[in-house]
């Protein structure tokens, strides 16, 4: 059974970092494109970040220039380094895995916190 | 930015039909997608590229797509079908390209 396990989220200050991990397992990472969805206490989903197979990378308007998604594909793992966080930020921060040839989510994770606060 | 617009919540009593909508601009050129969102946790797929189930979804569980609107019905409700749905697509037509879920809507079993 494909496994997606987030880690890496906490309680961070305003303009602090984190960095966010997802570690995949029962399938193939490497022919895979991940991406990082998020979601504030109440709201909706809100999608973040997403890269390739081959280290592409796209960003929503909201984190570009702040958040970098990479991969490394020898430890099936996607990571999700975020700087000048703002408490906007705040929401479980869920790693998906794009299905096989479409444009929807096939898999997720359980999701990690992040807490923007002072 | 491409957005797309569902009813904040849905109340019906079991064994009825829940229709949930998600309305965009010219949504049926694109593939929509569903998910259900129980308290709590992950969301799951349950419709993908407009009309087709993942395994295990039951078949209660259908959609469909044409002009400004997309649909996913649940058909004979159960009070296990309670939770958050939302539609998502994928927008390559403006200029911020990315991955796109509606609003949300709540479905409650009476």
């Amino acid at each position: 059974e494909v496994r997606l396990v987030e880690s890496g989220g906490g309680l961070v200050q305003p303009g602090g970092s984190l960095r966010l991990s997802c570690a995949a397992s029962e399938f193939t990472f490497s022919d895979y494109e991940m991406h990082w969805v998020r979601q504030a206490p109440g709201k909706g989903l809100e999608w973040v970040s997403y890269i390739t197979s081959v280290n592409t990378v796209y960003y929503a308007d909201s984190v570009k220039g702040r958040f970098t998604i990479s991969r490394d594909n020898a430890k099936s793992s996607l990571y999700l380094q975020m700087h000048s966080l703002r408490a906007e930020d705040t929401a479980v921060y869920y790693c998906a895995r794009e299905a096989y040839g479409s444009t929807c989510f096939d898999y997720w994770g359980q999701g990690t916190l992040v807490t923007v606060s002072s | 930015s491409y957005v797309l617009t569902q009813p904040p919540s849905v109340s019906l009593a079991p064994g009825q039909t829940a229709r949930i909508t998600c309305g965009g601009d010219n949504i049926g050129s694109k593939r929509v997608h569903w998910y259900q969102q129980m308290p709590g946790q992950a969301p799951v797929l349950v419709v993908y590229g407009d009309s087709d189930r993942p395994s295990g979804i039951p078949e209660r569980f259908s959609g469909s797509n044409s002009g400004n609107t997309a649909t996913l019905t649940i058909s004979r409700v159960e009070a296990g079908d309670e939770a958050d749905y939302y539609c998502q697509v994928r927008d390559t037509s403006s200029d911020h390209w990315g991955y796109v879920f509606g609003t949300g809507t709540k479905v409650t079993v009476l």
